[in-house]
Parts: C-alpha cells; structure tokens; sequence
C-alpha cells in the first residue's frame, strides 16, 4: 500500500464546474501536508500547502483532517488552465516529500 | 535566471552505457535532492543531500551514484544502464530538510533503448 493514495482520475469537468480532489495517507507521524500541480511533461510546482484548520488562495482550498488522516483539495470555478495533475504530498520524520501517485484534471471548454 | 537547472533535458542511450546528469541551484538551499518518476508517474525520492552530506539513500541500485562537490550542485551519474531506468530524473533543492520550498528543476528524460 502507497504511503500517499490518490484517486488517479482522470477527472473530467467543464468550465465553471466545482472539482474536489481526496487523497489518504497511511503514516500518522507526517508532520506537513502540499498540494503541487504538474503539467504534462514539465516539473512539480507547489500549489499550497495544507493546515488543520483548513486554507484559500483564491479559487483554491485546502483541508486536512488528522483524525482521518485525510487531505483534500477544492477548486471552484474550474478554468482550463487548471487542467493538470494535482499531486498530494506529505512530509514527515523520514525528512522526505512523499508523492501521491496525482489525480489527473481536464477542464473541458 | 533558472533557480534548478539540470543537464541534459533529454539522454537516449544503450543498455549498458554509463551517463552523468548534472544539477545546479542557485537558490542558496542547502539541501538538494533526486526524484525518479516512472511510467505511471509516480515521484519517488532517490537520494537526499544537505550540504554535501547524503543524508537520503533510499533503495536504489548501487548502480546509481549521487555526488555533490558543493551545496549548490547534485549529480547523478548512472553505471551499466538497463531499460529499467528509463524514466524522468527530477532534481530539487529546498532549504534545510523541511518540507516546505521544494524547488524543483524541469527534468532529465532518460530513455534506454
């Protein structure tokens, strides 16, 4: 079992729409939680990061739920620039960034 | 000014053969990395280093050899390729061994034919 699962997707909604992303994660001692976004054929880039009491930049919106060990991530009002894979990552006392295997979004014009 | 530079961007070569990819930051992060992303896409740690130190070694063929001459540069050169090791080779740069500001740089696509 990945220490970070994610719905692979792909995740296919029209412009405008609502998306919601979930991801797990199976060790209880990660500390910090990030969502990064990485286009097709280029570099991860760090999206936001995640706190328990949940976080916005922008259209954007993070959660994360340590009793479930749960993160998510929301988008509203979908634009075709977001189309991307969206990567869950948590970090821990291994000192190391552990990647979901990304969920992949495709915003239909 | 490209904070992650690795080279080169693109490496085709033969079972067998051993290649160098090179990584430079000029963020002034001390601590620098090695991911590999398979097929599926899935981003897997390598190797970790802070301030020359390796402080990440995870298990990966002893056929992989990471040096880093200086904080600022990682390389990672590969003996006796298989295709096997066809993947993309990120490299990354974060200041200390937090998990915030990962920086990565845009990729070595390796394909052994």
């Amino acid at each position: 079992r990945k220490e970070v699962e994610q719905d692979p997707g792909p995740f296919n909604v029209p412009e405008g729409a609502t998306v919601a992303f979930n991801c797990t994660y199976s060790n209880s001692a990660s500390q910090s939680f990030f969502w990064y976004r990485q286009d097709c054929r280029k570099e991860p880039k760090l999206l936001m990061s995640v706190y328990s009491s949940g976080n916005e930049d922008g259209r954007f919106t993070a959660q994360l739920n340590r009793a479930s060990q749960y993160i998510s991530l929301l988008i509203r009002d979908s634009k075709l620039s977001d189309s991307a894979t969206y990567l869950c990552v948590s970090f821990g006392a291994t000192n190391k960034l552990i990647f979901g295997t990304g969920t992949l979004l495709a915003v239909q014009p | 000014d490209t904070a992650v530079s690795q080279t080169p961007k693109y490496l085709v070569t033969q079972m067998g053969n051993d290649k160098s990819i090179k990584c430079e930051q000029n963020l002034g992060h001390d601590t620098m990395y090695w991911y590999k992303q398979d097929s599926k896409k899935f981003l897997k740690i390598m190797f970790s280093y802070n301030n020359k130190e390796l402080i990440i070694n995870e298990t990966v063929p002893n056929r992989f050899s990471p040096k880093s001459p200086d904080k600022a540069h990682l390389n990672l050169h590969i003996n006796s390729l298989e295709l096997g090791d066809s993947a993309v080779y990120f490299c990354a740069s974060s200041q200390m061994t937090g998990g915030n500001g990962y920086t990565f740089g845009s990729g070595t696509r390796l394909t052994v034919v």
